[in-house]
């Protein structure tokens, strides 16, 4: 692996199921992140990550929880999955927290709730 | 609250040089950022100023002044590859990352 990785890379979901985004990176960063960006805008923050086994909330971080139990993993769960929650996901880490250093971005995951 | 304005849509020619403009309104400013994305692919960082000037990287370039709460990034030489949605975003409270709405640039030969 190299750089960030995300699973799914597309779902289709019932609304009202419970559904987990898989957030990996390999090049040890303190910090990560998960945001959304819904059709043609830009990206909202959900939850974020400065160090592992602590969280925080973003922006928009209501229906939405993480865990992070170690420095590599960041999962993003929706409990019980309603139609706003259409969008792509992407993950993204930085060497530590703070605007100086680069985000790198996974390839996204897009969802789509019915 | 937070708030970062950018245009929405430029479009300019091959070879020309096109500025994209940024302001913002925040509590607690640390930096200006910006990405570049491609349609149906990730944001990638161009680059960050945390004082105010200028920093250049290659055909890129970015500027920021805080007195004025504004920021733009500067593209020379473009190029058909640079059609893409331009981001800036700032840190707010040290940990949270706010992006404006993007802007589109349409590179035409």
């Amino acid at each position: 692996i190299a750089g960030i990785t995300q699973a799914p890379t597309s779902q289709i979901l019932a609304a009202g199921r419970r559904m987990t985004l898989r957030c990996t990176q390999d090049m040890r960063h303190n910090a990560m992140y998960w945001y959304r960006q819904d059709l043609g805008l830009g990206l909202r923050l959900i939850h974020y990550s400065n160090t592992a086994g602590t969280t925080g909330k973003g922006e928009v971080p209501d229906g939405y929880s993480v865990s992070r139990a170690n420095t590599d993993d960041f999962p993003l769960t929706l409990a019980s999955a309603v139609p706003s929650q259409t969008s792509v996901y992407f993950c993204a880490s930085s060497e530590r927290s703070g605007s100086s250093y680069e985000q790198y971005f996974g390839p996204g995951t897009r969802l789509t709730v019915t | 609250g937070q708030s970062l304005e950018q245009p929405s849509e430029v479009t300019a020619v091959e070879g020309a040089i096109v500025q994209i403009n940024c302001t913002y309104q925040t509590s607690g400013f640390y930096g200006l950022s910006w990405y570049q994305q491609h349609d149906g692919g990730a944001p990638t960082f161009l680059s960050y100023n945390g004082l105010d000037g200028l920093e250049e990287t290659g055909r890129f370039s970015s500027f920021l002044s805080r007195s004025d709460s504004y920021g733009y990034l500067l593209l020379q030489e473009l190029q058909m590859k640079d059609s893409a949605s331009y981001f800036c975003a700032h840190l707010y409270n040290f940990n949270k990352f706010y992006f404006g709405s993007g802007t589109k640039l349409n590179v035409k030969p």
